[in-house]
């Protein structure tokens, strides 16, 4: 498999809720970026967890590495309509020139 | 920060054709970064650039594909010879040592090879 792979491929919950998504990677990083793209739109860069980071919070986004697991979780809290989005991990392998991407949450807020 | 503007949003071409596609420069900005998403699948790393010069680039950016800076200008992508399979969003992304190491995507140019 590849290097970030997301889980679950798709996700729907209700307005409020709260939305978890995973993220898993095989090899060392130096950090690891939440990315959000609206359907056939950019990526919009959410959050940045350093690889020495255990938790990062952005508004209504929690992040959390685990280093040892090769994981981060993104969790979405109280959850709206217009947070209807692919949600993407990329992670920087040993240098910084790329990142790799995993496949992506489709996630699906029903208001 | 600002983003990342691309132009062309959308281009149809013939097979076979070539096609630039281009980032509005922003001169504080010293990595340039091309990607590409072909419909329903997951972005892939094509090519970084930095100080004028490819950094790395991926086993999809072959002899096809070329980017350049001329003159501090535009930074472009170009696809030579275009197939069907070349049908894809393309994303401009650029860092800055301002930035980390987070990296800012465009919109990105549909680009539809027919």
């Amino acid at each position: 498999s590849q290097q970030g792979e997301e889980d679950p491929q798709a996700l729907s919950i209700q307005e409020g809720e709260n939305a978890t998504m995973n993220c898993s990677y095989k090899t060392s990083i130096n950090n690891l970026q939440w990315y959000r793209q609206n359907s056939g739109r950019g990526l919009v860069h959410l959050i940045l967890i350093r690889s020495n980071e255990r938790e990062k919070h952005s508004g209504r986004l929690r992040v959390t590495l685990d280093t040892s697991k090769k994981s981060s979780s993104l969790l979405i809290t109280a959850s709206r309509a217009a947070d209807t989005a692919s949600y993407f991990c990329a992670t920087d392998a040993s240098r910084a020139d790329k990142l790799i991407f995993g496949t992506g949450t489709r996630l699906q807020v029903f208001p | 920060e600002p983003e990342v503007t691309q132009t062309p949003s959308h281009q149809v071409t013939q097979m076979g054709q070539e096609v630039i596609l281009r980032c509005v420069p922003i001169s504080n900005h010293l990595y340039f970064y091309w990607y590409r998403q072909i419909l329903g699948q997951k972005v892939e790393f094509l090519v970084s650039f930095y100080n004028n010069e490819i950094s790395e680039k991926s086993e999809i950016f072959d002899d096809q594909f070329s980017v350049e800076r001329p003159d501090g200008s535009n930074f472009t992508l170009k696809i030579r010879s275009t197939k069907l399979e070349d049908s894809a969003m393309y994303f401009c992304a650029r860092a800055s040592p301002l930035s980390g190491n987070t990296i800012y995507f465009g919109e990105g140019s549909w680009l539809t090879v027919v």
